[in-house]
């Protein structure tokens, strides 16, 4: 099982619309969760952090974490063609400082 | 501006030579990390440094050596025992104190062993 998961996609949705990316974790104690943007051929680009269990909204983004379950979510609203991006999840173990990342989750967003 | 600059964007070597990747941060951050990305996969970490002339071992450091002897300096040898060289390297920095351990990325180096 890997320590962080994602689906690789491509996510697929009409502009306008909500897109929803899932993250899960494996490490219980993981205590710091952060979403990047990838466009090809770039470099990840931080988009939003969550510590706390609940939701953090920033622009047209919401990052959901719930610790419980193990998940945590980015929610982009009215998603327009240039959100279309690889997605990465990252994890912070509680006892370092690096950053464990998911393999990214592609989103295509349809003019 | 603040920045993490990251040269050559683009390096090719034949095998067997060793390659030196620059990574120069102005933020002022006490922590930098080297990345290594293949063809549709996540980040894999190479090394990562916390404070100066201190460095630890990352996930696939096999094959690759740093250094750290200024705050805002990360330079990256990838040596000729690395198997498959080939790749994007990307160079992250961050501070280390509670609360901010958000990483922040330069633009990269691809690079090509033929």
């Amino acid at each position: 099982q890997k320590e962080v998961e994602q689906n690789s996609g491509p996510l697929s949705v009409p502009e306008g619309a909500i897109a929803s990316l899932n993250c899960t974790y494996s490490d219980r104690g993981s205590q710091s969760f952060f979403w990047y943007r990838q466009y090809s051929g770039k470099s990840p680009e931080l988009i939003m952090f969550i510590y706390s269990n609940g939701d953090k909204e920033d622009g047209r983004f919401t990052a959901q974490l719930n610790k419980a379950s193990q998940y945590v979510s980015l929610l982009i609203r009215d998603s327009q063609p240039s959100d279309s991006a690889t997605y990465l999840c990252a994890v912070k173990r509680d006892s370092s400082y690096k950053l464990i990342f998911g393999s990214g989750t592609r989103l295509l967003v349809r003019p | 501006d603040g920045g993490i600059t990251q040269s050559p964007k683009y390096l090719f070597r034949k095998e067997g030579q060793n390659v030196t990747l620059s990574c120069e941060q102005n933020l002022n951050h006490d922590a930098m990390y080297w990345y290594r990305q293949d063809p549709g996969q996540g980040l894999r970490l190479i090394y990562y440094s916390q404070i100066v002339n201190d460095f630890q071992k990352g996930d696939i450091a096999e094959g690759y050596s740093v250094s750290r002897e200024k705050k805002e300096s990360f330079p990256l040898t990838v040596t000729s025992a690395q198997k498959n060289p080939t790749a994007f390297y990307l160079c992250a920095s961050s501070i280390t104190r509670t609360g901010g351990y958000e990483q922040y990325f330069g633009p990269g180096t691809r690079l090509t062993v033929t």
